[in-house]
């Protein structure tokens, strides 16, 4: 049973530059979060993706915007790029509808530099 | 409005010896709680979760915690701590009428575990 997967597992961008991360949810989960780790810090909530549509979001800039697929699948996407978001970029997953106290599964991450 | 606080950024405990990673919470709510642990390089993978059926939480590789609603508490704990639990650990609140995918991180406590 394949978990939460992410790729790349590394990206190194410049300055005001555009990057797009991927995820696929685990097997059967449809909901898919986002998540930011700071360097020495616990990780903090971008946006949540169900049914295509952007759910609920963070305390983000609108320099960050995703999508969700058909096949439950999201993309994680930053504009003009800067040097405090690099960062480890955690995608979750969940199965809306078994109560909201399921945990969500995490993927390894997406480590982006910005130089 | 929900929060957790770690109150110890970095905790060193000897092979065998017992872990006590502290962690108290304010929500005006009754919480959903859940510590992970984040190894080196991955992902967050799930101890264990309170969800007010039980006070006495279980969770996977010895460890367990106890939610304590007059102090506000929920500390994790091992008998015997393994050199394969030096780790990050994250002590989590979900935000009470948020979707799944609103979880609020503390700052972490880093456990090392010497020989």
């Amino acid at each position: 049973d394949a978990g939460v997967t992410q790729s790349p597992t590394h990206l190194i961008k410049t300055r005001g530059q555009q990057v797009t991360l991927r995820c696929s949810p685990k097997s059967g989960h449809d909901t898919v979060s986002w998540y930011q780790q700071a360097l020495g810090q616990g990780p903090q909530f971008i946006f949540q993706y169900y049914e295509e549509e952007e759910r609920q979001r963070g305390n983000f800039p609108d320099r960050f915007s995703g999508h969700q697929f058909p096949n439950y699948s999201s993309e994680l996407n930053v504009n003009a790029l800067l040097l405090g978001d690099s960062a480890l970029y955690l995608c979750a997953s969940s199965l809306d509808g078994q109560g909201s106290n399921q945990p969500q599964h995490f993927g390894d991450g997406t480590r982006l530099s910005i130089l | 409005a929900q929060s957790v606080t770690q109150l110890d950024s970095h905790v060193s405990v000897s092979e065998g010896t017992p872990v006590l990673l502290r962690c108290n919470y304010s929500s005006s709510y009754s919480p959903s709680l859940f510590w992970y642990v984040q190894h080196p390089n991955k992902g967050l993978q799930l101890l264990l979760k309170y969800t007010s059926a039980a006070t006495l939480v279980k969770g996977i590789n010895g460890f367990e915690a106890e939610f304590k609603k007059s102090e506000t508490s929920f500390h994790l704990t091992n008998p015997s701590a393994h050199m394969s639990d030096a780790a990050e650990y994250f002590c989590v609140v979900r935000v009470h009428g948020g979707s799944q995918g609103n979880l609020i991180f503390g700052k972490g406590t880093k456990l090392s575990v010497k020989p």
